[in-house]
């Protein structure tokens, strides 16, 4: 239990669907942001948010949409995805402070399956 | 920009053996450098960290050294277990005021008994 909890765990959707993952911490973390994992391919860092103000969009397509309404939780909208959006996405949180700790705090995962 | 380059997996090994998995790293200056682990159906957790050149990082009988003559960043066990079976991610602090991590793609090591 690492104190943050993605929802769902797992998500098969079609190309037309618009689905949510979501990302709760119980840290007290200023800072989240969205990975892509895919196999053998280094994470991709997707988005960041910081004291809910998104400060990093690494050329993401617009098909995915972030939302942070408060520093506990971030949500990640999807609508007319492809087949290679199929991924695990992971949420991470960390303190936003000048300290170099350089820990994340990782979710578990939502398994996205595009058809 | 910065990046990471670990071995490509998978690592096999025999219970008790030694492991070694390479790293390497481009950076502009002298970034922290982190090593995560991702067991089965779980997210990354950290598993050791170094801040500066010369630094080893220790956790759970893993260490790695700083090495900013080589840029690497090895990971090493003396003994694997079973349990140690997992991917193994190298990172390095992209800088700013976020925790932003570039990772490697990540080396799976299965240990058999």
């Amino acid at each position: 239990e690492t104190g943050v909890t993605q929802t769902p765990r797992h998500l098969v959707m079609g190309m037309t669907n618009k689905k949510s993952l979501k990302c709760e911490q119980h840290l007290g973390h200023n800072a989240m942001y969205w990975y892509k994992q895919s196999a053998k391919k280094p994470l991709e860092l997707m988005f960041v948010y910081s004291l809910e103000e998104r400060v990093e969009n690494n050329s993401v397509p617009s098909r995915f949409s972030p939302e942070c309404p408060n520093s506990s939780h971030l949500f990640l909208h999807l609508h007319t995805l492809q087949p290679e959006d199929s991924a695990l996405y992971l949420c991470a949180s960390s303190p936003q402070s000048g300290t170099d700790t350089g820990e994340l705090f990782f979710g578990e995962g939502s398994r996205l399956t595009v058809l | 920009g910065n990046s990471v380059t670990q071995m490509e997996g998978p690592v096999t090994l025999s219970e008790e053996a030694f492991l070694t998995i390479n790293c390497t790293y481009t950076a502009t200056g002298y970034p922290s450098l982190f090593w995560y682990v991702q067991y089965p159906g779980e997210g990354l957790q950290l598993l050791l960290k170094a801040t500066k050149a010369d630094d080893k990082g220790s956790n759970k009988g893993f260490e790695a050294t700083y090495r900013k003559e080589t840029t690497s960043f090895h990971l090493e066990k003396g003994s694997v277990q079973v349990s140690d079976s997992a991917v193994y991610f190298c990172a390095l602090r992209d800088g700013g005021a976020t925790n932003k991590l570039i990772f490697g793609t990540g080396t799976l090591l299965a240990v058999q008994p």
